[in-house]
């Protein structure tokens, strides 16, 4: 079982549709990631939060620390949106990294 | 301020021969992460350095890999006798403190072993 579990693997989702994606761990975490991977495979830090929420322009990312789950959301969704967008976590303790499988969104016009 | 470089962002290789992929952290950053990406899968941490001290090298295959981050210039990710499998996506992250929360991700190398 992976430290980092994300669903749905792949979306399909229509111009200005809100779209969630879920992230699940099983770790001790000292903070959670989102991160976006463009076609042309750069990333970029999207999120870094510890609890509760933060937002950013049509992005925002929630954390349950009790319930060791996140959410990114985003609303009014853009042909631009579409990239990969991969969870992870740092632990607490060790020091490690673990990433998701990340979730492939597609967003058409 | 420039973020995280990694070049080349292409390499080609044939089978058995060596790859060198570099990374040059953020300015003011002494602490480099390499993580692989293999096709169809997530990111994997390789290893961990501080100017010139591998910290964890608890990714790295056992053997053919290598990482170094001198005193001078950037950190190396070194491949001896590539083989297909080793057809990856390589990215660099660095972070100001030794603190992986705070990490700021290369575009990558697109390593293809022919």
């Amino acid at each position: 079982k992976n430290e980092v579990e994300q669903s749905p693997q792949n979306l399909t989702a229509q111009e200005g549709e809100f779209i969630t994606i879920n992230c699940s761990y099983s770790v001790g975490i000292s903070a959670l990631h989102w991160l976006q991977q463009h076609p042309g495979g750069g990333i970029v830090s999207l999120f870094m939060l510890s609890s509760g929420k933060k937002k950013h322009g049509r992005l925002i990312a929630t954390i349950n620390i009790q319930e060791k789950h996140s959410s990114l959301h985003i609303t009014a969704s853009h042909p631009r949106d579409s990239a990969v967008y991969i969870c992870a976590v740092s632990t607490n303790t060790g020091n490690q990294f673990y990433f998701g499988t990340g979730t492939s969104l597609t967003v058409i016009p | 301020n420039a973020g995280v470089m990694q070049n080349p962002r292409h390499l080609v290789r044939r089978r058995g021969q060596e790859a060198r992929l570099r990374c040059s952290p953020m300015k003011g950053h002494s602490h480099v992460y390499w993580y692989r990406q293999l096709p169809e899968e997530g990111l994997k941490f390789m290893v961990y350095l501080q100017k010139e001290n591998i910290i964890d090298e608890s990714g790295m295959p056992k053997e053919r890999f290598s990482a170094e981050f001198p005193k001078e210039g950037p950190s190396i990710l070194r491949i001896q006798q590539v083989v297909r499998g080793d057809s990856a996506a390589y990215f660099c992250a660095s972070s100001p403190t030794g603190d992986r929360y705070e990490q700021y991700f290369g575009p990558g190398t697109r390593l293809t072993v022919t």
